[in-house]
Order: C-alpha cells, then sequence, then structure tokens
C-alpha cells in the first residue's frame, strides 16, 4: 500500500519569503509523484509532477519540488512567495503500474501574509 | 474548452435523504474519477467510470453508494439514505485516456453537508 504524509498542516510566511512545503510517502513499489495546488472555492491545479529523469521538477507559478529516492521525500519549494500563493497544497503518488489512482496526503495551508 | 463541471457546489441533505452529484467531464474526455475528501483529510480514491463502465469501485462504500456514466449526459455519483458521515467535498476529474502521463482534470467539487 502507499501513503503520502504532508506533516505541516499550516504553514505561515510573510510575501517575499522563501517557503518549502514537505511531503514524504512510502510504497512497496515505484510511484509517480505530482504536487497540486487548491485555491478556495476551486477545484485541484496540477502544479507539478515527477515521472522520471531529472530528480529538479519545475512547475508553474514559479514553484519546483526536488525528488529524493533515499530519502522518500519530494518537498515543494518557492523562493519568494505571493499573497496570491495562499491556498492549500497536495502531494500524491500514483503507482507506476495503475495509471489512474492517486493517493494524496492530507494537505498544507500555505498561508502568505504581507 | 471548458474545465470539470460538477453541480451543485454546495448541497444540503437532511439524514436520510438522496444525494445526486453530478460531474461532466471536459470535452473529448471519456474517464471520470471521483474522489472524497473529509474534513481535514486529503481526497481518497472512490472510484473510476468509462462511458457505460465501471472500472475500479473499491474506494465505494459498500453500502448506499452508487456511481453511473452513461452514454449520454454527466457522471453522477449517488448517495442513498445519508448520514452525517458523509459529509464532505466530493470531487470528480477526468481524462481522456487511461495513460500515465496524462493528467487528471479536477471540478471544483461538491460539498454535502447532512444535517
Amino acid at each position: 500500500a502507499q501513503s503520502v504524509t504532508q506533516l505541516d498542516s499550516q504553514v505561515p510566511v510573510f510575501e517575499e519569503a522563501p517557503v518549502e512545503l514537505r511531503c514524504n510517502y512510502s510504497s512497496s513499489v515505484s510511484v509517480y509523484l505530482f504536487w497540486y495546488v487548491q485555491y478556495p472555492n476551486q477545484g485541484l491545479q496540477l502544479l507539478l509532477k515527477y515521472l522520471s529523469g531529472s530528480t529538479l521538477v519545475k512547475g508553474i507559478n514559479g514553484f519546483e519540488a526536488e525528488f529524493n529516492k533515499s530519502q522518500t521525500s519530494f518537498h515543494l519549494r518557492k523562493p519568494s512567495v505571493h499573497i496570491s500563493d495562499t491556498a492549500e497544497y497536495f502531494c500524491a503518488v500514483r503507482r507506476m503500474d495503475s495509471s489512474y489512482k492517486l493517493i494524496f496526503g492530507s494537505g498544507t495551508r500555505l498561508l502568505v501574509r504581507p | 474548452n471548458a474545465g470539470v463541471m460538477q453541480n451543485p457546489r454546495h448541497l444540503v441533505r437532511r439524514r436520510g435523504q438522496e444525494a445526486r452529484l453530478r460531474c461532466s467531464p471536459m470535452k473529448g474526455h471519456s474517464h471520470v474519477y471521483w474522489y472524497r475528501q473529509l474534513p481535514e483529510e486529503g481526497l481518497k480514491f472512490m472510484v473510476y467510470l468509462q462511458k457505460e463502465n465501471i472500472i475500479d469501485e473499491s474506494g465505494m462504500p459498500k453500502e448506499r453508494f452508487s456511481a453511473e456514466f452513461p452514454k449520454e449526459g454527466p457522471s453522477i455519483l449517488r448517495i442513498q439514505q445519508v448520514v452525517r458521515g458523509d459529509s464532505a467535498a466530493y470531487f470528480c476529474a477526468s481524462s481522456p485516456e487511461d495513460r500515465f502521463y496524462n493528467e487528471q482534470f479536477f471540478g471544483p467539487g461538491t460539498r454535502l453537508t447532512v444535517l
């Protein structure tokens, strides 16, 4: 079975400061990794994904994430956040041998303050 | 190209009533997935459907819940005799093909409140 852990339920940060949202996963098989963002009253939007290749993945809105296989982590980072980045962020995995079932973490609420 | 549509966005039901949640996938998408998000939790997979077929319903509660995706019209998630524990956000996603690199596009969700 797979599981995804997002230890931080809420991360407050000041505008223009850097941020890192942590994601660790557990799986007995190889997985693909994803970060989604959910703005208030909207659906989930894909930020970035890791399928293979370079372990540093760049996504939309200036976000990036690094896959660390030995630590089973996929932390999300942004060097300088904006007020508009305030949202819920979900880390998810999908088994390589299953092409549809996403397993989500419990989410991290990023709160950007002026 | 319109995104995934879900309606209603908010639904209030009393215990024992039925809830019907609708999902219209993106144009050209023939695969639909339903996920449920309980308060303070992440989304959990419920069911995967293609037109007129249920492919995987391993995440669906055994009783009271059913899903369909008819040849014409939206996908429907139906909850009979709702209980307070059914209160959650229900998200629908769609994709054009069942290939690993295809993204699942999510709708805005239906927030169900059971009184």
